[in-house]
């Protein structure tokens, strides 16, 4: 059966030091990738998502970037975080051709920027 | 773009039967998925629609009508356990892709009482 790990699960950086949270998918191949961020009292966010190795997409512009170095691999990462990243962050797969397939979720990272 | 609206809040009492409203505006719509979100953990599947109609999975229904851009999840004999955020959420059709994005509402917060 397919998993999907996510950490850290909590992280507390403070304002303007680098971020990278780690994203992994088993048990299914070319899976499409996605990376989300809910805010406090609002909905899901998505940011990135991906198709396959080294094509991302990004959705909101802001000081955040993903990677996909490996089929299972999704990385969010950032030079310098700002206060405003702070949040609940979603990592999520699909197979390749979705029908009816929903996505699933990672248990998510919560980042607190001081 | 997709707008999608669902109520913030509501309440209902163990045993009861409770319905959680979903509109949505959208180009290109694809499927629309049911999530439960507990407090501090990720979304988990629920159901999902792409056709008009009921569908009934145990003790949860989700209906859909594509024309009026409405759906709505029904939730019978409630037990404590429910309690949570619903989240409705639209996928779109990305460029003919196999891939689609999900575009999530601010999700409704049940509290169901003894």
């Amino acid at each position: 059966s397919q998993t999907i790990h996510q950490w850290p699960a909590t992280l507390v950086q403070p304002v303007g030091s680098p971020l990278s949270l780690e994203c992994t998918v088993e048990g299914t191949s070319n899976p499409n990738l996605y990376w989300y961020r809910q805010a406090a009292g609002r909905g899901l966010q998505l940011l990135f998502y991906s198709v396959g190795i080294g094509q991302i997409s990004s959705e909101v512009p802001q000081n955040l970037s993903a990677s996909r170095p490996q089929d299972r691999q999704f990385i969010l990462s950032s030079k310098k975080l700002l206060l405003s990243d702070s949040g609940f962050y979603l990592c999520a797969w699909a197979a390749s051709f979705e029908g009816n397939q929903p996505q699933h979720f990672g248990d998510g990272t919560r980042l607190s920027i001081l | 773009g997709q707008n999608i609206d669902q109520p913030t809040e509501m309440t209902a009492t163990e045993g009861a039967i409770v319905q959680i409203n979903c509109t949505y505006q959208t180009s290109g719509f694809n499927g629309l998925f049911w999530y439960q979100q507990h407090a501090g953990e990720a979304p988990t599947f629920l159901s999902y629609n792409v056709l008009d109609g009921l569908e009934e999975k145990g003790r949860f229904s989700s209906f859909l009508s594509r024309s009026k851009g409405y759906s709505y999840l029904l939730l019978k004999e409630l037990q404590m356990k429910d309690s949570a955020s619903y989240l409705c959420a639209v996928r779109d059709r990305y460029r003919g892709s196999t891939l689609g994005r999900l575009y999530f509402g601010r999700g409704t917060q049940l509290t169901v009482w003894p």
